[in-house]
């Protein structure tokens, strides 16, 4: 398997201006999570999907953020409009739904820098 | 409020030593506690996860040693490699919940 799959992997914006992050899920998982990691904050649950429902999104910061997952294999993450302090990497992971199997499988992250 | 509380915050060891990162919870409904690796670049990996029926998980050089009357685990990387120059994150959660707390990193530098 390819694993998880993020795009793209650097962005570079203007604030105002809308950013839309994707990610391709492990093949079969049941889960799909958003994290946002600074330096400041560490690694930082965004949102959290099951079966392509938001379960827990507790964590997204304003409204100038929203994700959303219309079918197994693809999620998005959307801020609009960015601002400087939006700047992060940005990680998608996905894992099995078997309680016994809480692995979270992360993408390689994209870099978002908001000048 | 941070849930799980991890130690150092940076670690600098000399090849063959032994790296010791240490994190406290306050849940006591926790009953998974992973450890994620993460390299530069690159997203976090689990490297080794334990729960409370055990004292201790040894997989090759890397243990986790659980203590939980003090609400305490850590992880010891034992003959510590410069390959193992990365960012450890300890992290918990409760029952079926996946949705892991995390500890804030600890950056582990291995001299050669």
């Amino acid at each position: 398997d390819a694993g998880v799959i993020q795009s793209p992997r650097h962005e570079v914006t203007e604030m105002g201006q809308e950013v839309t992050l994707r990610c391709k899920p492990i093949s079969g998982h049941d889960y799909l999570f958003w994290y946002r990691q600074t330096m400041m904050r560490g690694l930082e649950l965004l949102i959290y999907f099951n079966n392509n429902v938001p379960i827990d999104d507790s964590g997204m910061p304003e409204d100038r953020f929203s994700a959303k997952m219309p079918n197994a294999s693809f999620s998005t993450l959307k801020i609009q409009p960015s601002e400087p302090r939006d700047s992060a990497v940005y990680f998608c992971a996905s894992s099995l739904g078997a309680p016994a199997k809480n692995i979270q499988y992360f993408g390689a992250g994209t870099r978002l820098s908001v000048l | 409020q941070q849930q799980v509380k991890q130690s150092p915050q940076s670690l600098i060891v000399q090849k063959g030593g032994i790296s010791i990162i240490n994190c406290a919870y306050e849940n006591t409904a926790f009953d998974y506690f992973p450890w994620y690796q993460q390299f530069p670049g690159k997203g976090p990996a689990l490297l080794i996860a334990i729960r409370p029926d055990v004292s201790e998980k040894k997989e090759g050089r890397f243990t986790i040693s659980f203590n939980k009357s003090a609400k305490q685990f850590s992880l010891h990387i034992m003959d510590s490699q410069p390959g193992d120059s990365a960012t450890y994150f300890c992290a918990a959660s409760t029952g079926g919940n996946r949705k892991l707390i995390w500890g804030l990193g600890t950056s582990l530098a291995v001299n050669p």
